[in-house]
């Protein structure tokens, strides 16, 4: 299973752009890459997941580089709900879809 | 609405008292997993199950037990419960898009 590395804590303020960059170095050919979002003693939402390239949805773009071994999540104009932790996960299909986790990077958004 | 359903959200219970905290996910997804959430541990995997009458070991499986007779529900089970068990659970499911929908949660006090 592909190991994932992520900053441990963001600051931002709201309205900015957040963006957090995972790295995936091991990462195989049929695995994708997905992101949680979790608050505090709440479970984990899912967020985004994408293979390569680029996938945008209402909340949230993610972009993967063509070598895959990184992503990077961007949250547009982030608002002081958005402060959670986030979570890079790689899902490998030969191990069933499994969600292996990560510590996540902790996004404080200030006022 | 789309949700998975975990039941009770709080529960203190005393070491050694059999304890079920139920699942239940309308969805009609056929993998369901645990997990539990502990300070500087992040989430690990309990039991998960890929579809009725199929269930299997995750990282952390010992001390409990599930089983899936049906496909909305995933109870799981301490027969004996530890205080080394308190802890924050998690109930999910998915399909085989991908995406897991997670339940609000189990916090869990054993003494």
């Amino acid at each position: 299973l592909a190991k994932t590395t992520q900053p441990i804590s963001m600051d931002s303020y709201e309205g900015q752009e957040v963006n957090i960059t995972c790295s995936h170095n091991n990462i195989a050919t049929n695995d994708y890459i997905t992101w949680y979002q979790q608050f505090p003693s709440q479970g984990p939402r899912f967020i985004i997941q994408g293979y390569k390239t680029k996938v945008t949805n209402e909340v949230a773009s993610l972009f993967i580089p063509a070598d895959r071994k990184s992503s990077t999540l961007s949250l547009p104009r982030v608002s002081l709900s958005d402060t959670a932790v986030y979570y890079c996960l790689v899902v490998s299909e030969a191990a069933g879809n499994k969600l292996t986790f990560g510590g996540g990077t902790r996004v404080l958004v200030k006022p | 609405e789309a949700q998975v359903t975990q039941n009770p959200r709080y529960l203190i219970t005393v070491t050694g008292k059999k304890l079920t905290v139920t699942c239940s996910q309308n969805m009609n997804h056929e993998y369901m997993s645990w997990y539990r959430q502990d300070p500087g541990l992040g989430l690990r995997q309990i039991y998960y199950s890929m579809n009725v009458e199929v269930t299997d070991k995750g990282d952390v499986p010992e001390g409990y037990k599930v089983s899936r007779k049906e496909k909305r529900n995933f109870p799981l089970i301490l027969e004996s419960p530890s205080p080394n068990q308190t802890s924050l659970y998690f109930c999910a499911s998915s399909s085989p898009e991908g995406g897991y929908t997670f339940g609000s949660g189990t916090r869990l006090t054993v003494v």
